[in-house]
């Protein structure tokens, strides 16, 4: 079964602006990550939040935790033409890691 | 300088086929993983390798066999080739936990 689900679906910005992605799940995590994905290119790990944490930022990124509602939020502020891409959450399901579930992406697509 | 290769990155074949996907890491890691991608984008996990052995086989028909003669490769083998198995395969890999992956450019299998 699909353990992330991404929200929303595609989305649409000018450069320059904020974009908001979230992510809903299903069972209890140990940690949660967002990967990006370029077209015809493999995944890039962007972000690892644990658990037992909130908030984390990364340069123009920004992810948020909320365990009691199953969900996480990634915010991209003054986004560029080559923030462009498919972005993915992905849990552990609580294997140790050996067995991660990735949501079905939201598609962002940047206008210069 | 590649972190995770895959070989080779086209194959179109036809139905009844049996071909091979190679993976290599160069980056010490102890897990790998096989991932299939759709044509929707969904990125669902097949197989995960620990130190050689099978932690992980995600209901994937016996077509397909992984074989991972080292740490360093986990090779794909499918038998019997199906228009269902046409998708992109990636590789992943990752050391320990909280295991971040690293993934490989991907391989585009199309079966006529």
């Amino acid at each position: 079964s699909q353990q992330g689900e991404e929200d929303p679906q595609a989305l649409s910005i000018q450069e320059g602006e904020n974009a908001t992605m979230n992510c809903s799940y299903k069972t209890s995590i140990n940690n949660l990550q967002w990967y990006r994905q370029n077209s015809g290119r493999g995944l890039v790990h962007l972000i690892l939040i644990r658990s037992n944490e909130r908030e984390k930022h990364s340069g123009r990124l920004r992810v948020t935790l909320d365990t009691s509602k199953k969900s996480s939020s990634l915010l991209i502020t003054a986004s560029r033409a080559a923030d462009t891409a498919s972005y993915f959450c992905a849990t552990d399901e609580n294997t140790g890691g050996f067995k991660t579930i990735f949501g079905a992406g939201t598609r962002l697509f940047v206008k210069a | 300088d590649t972190a995770v290769s895959q070989t080779p990155k086209y194959l179109v074949t036809q139905m009844g086929n049996d071909k091979s996907i190679k993976c290599e890491q160069n980056l010490g890691h102890d897990t790998m993983y096989w991932y299939k991608q759709d044509s929707k984008k969904f990125l669902k996990i097949m197989f995960s390798y620990n130190n050689k052995e099978l932690i992980i086989n995600e209901t994937v028909p016996n077509r397909f066999s992984p074989k991972s003669p080292d740490k360093a490769h986990l090779n794909l083998h499918i038998n019997s080739l199906e228009l269902g198995d046409s998708a992109v395969y990636f590789c992943a890999s990752s050391q320990a936990a909280p295991r971040q992956q690293y993934f490989g450019p991907g391989t585009r299998l199309t079966v006529t």
